[in-house]
């Protein structure tokens, strides 16, 4: 069975200071892997996606970066955190057959940012 | 571009009752929608997906029938339960990998 692991589970950081989130899919080979943001209750905003390793798309500028260093781990990361970066970080795979595929989502990091 | 509505952000009924969520997407592609459900504290999980005209599909007692003459997507179930307060996401597929997700609408159940 598939297993999708983000971390850390939370974060409380300083504005200004650098960010690393990471996301692990075990059980299931080269899969397409999303990066969302949601603020609290709000909705999700889709972020980079990748179908491969080395190669991510940015969907939108957040000041944010991403990286897929190996099949099973994505990558989320900014030098220099914003206020408008707190929320909820959500890591989704989904299997690489098209684009009517149910996308899983990992459990999330919630990030504040002070 | 691509885009999802959804015109109510709360939607509070009694237990037993019918409920209908409405979502309208617009898009110059063939579209895949979906309805995720996002329980407080939890990430979202699918609950239900089409992208053919005029099917109905079903799960969990919940169903969706994609209308494409009219861009719709509504959920709908016949009677709630107070486990189906959530948050009720419908989302398009561009089939480019891009997913966009509607605001969200606050299913409240009361007994």
């Amino acid at each position: 069975a598939q297993t999708i692991h983000q971390w850390p589970v939370a974060e409380i950081k300083a504005v200004g200071s650098p960010l690393s989130l990471g996301c692990t899919i075990k059980g299931k080979s080269s899969p397409n892997l999303y990066w969302y943001w949601q603020a609290t209750g709000g909705t999700l905003q889709q972020l980079f996606y990748s179908i491969t390793v080395g190669q991510v798309e940015s969907v939108v500028q957040l000041n944010l970066s991403a990286s897929r260093p190996k099949d099973d781990q994505f990558i989320l990361s900014t030098e220099k955190l914003l206020l408008s970066h707190s929320g909820f970080y959500l890591c989704a795979w989904s299997q690489d057959w098209g684009n009517y595929a149910e996308q899983f989502f990992g459990p999330g990091t919630r990030l504040t940012v002070l | 571009g691509d885009s999802v509505t959804q015109t109510e952000g709360l939607v509070t009924l009694t237990k037993g009752l019918p409920v209908m969520l409405n979502c309208t997407y617009q898009t110059t592609y063939s579209p895949f929608l979906f309805w995720y459900v996002q329980h407080l504290n939890e990430a979202p999980k699918l609950l239900l997906k089409s992208s053919t005209d005029n099917k109905r599909t079903e799960h969990q007692g919940f169903y969706a029938t994609l209308h494409k003459s009219s861009s719709s997507f509504h959920l709908q179930k016949s009677s709630v339960q107070l486990s189906d307060s959530a948050l009720y996401f419908c989302a398009l597929s561009d089939g480019n990998n891009r997913i966009f997700f509607g605001d969200g609408t606050q299913l409240v159940v009361k007994p």
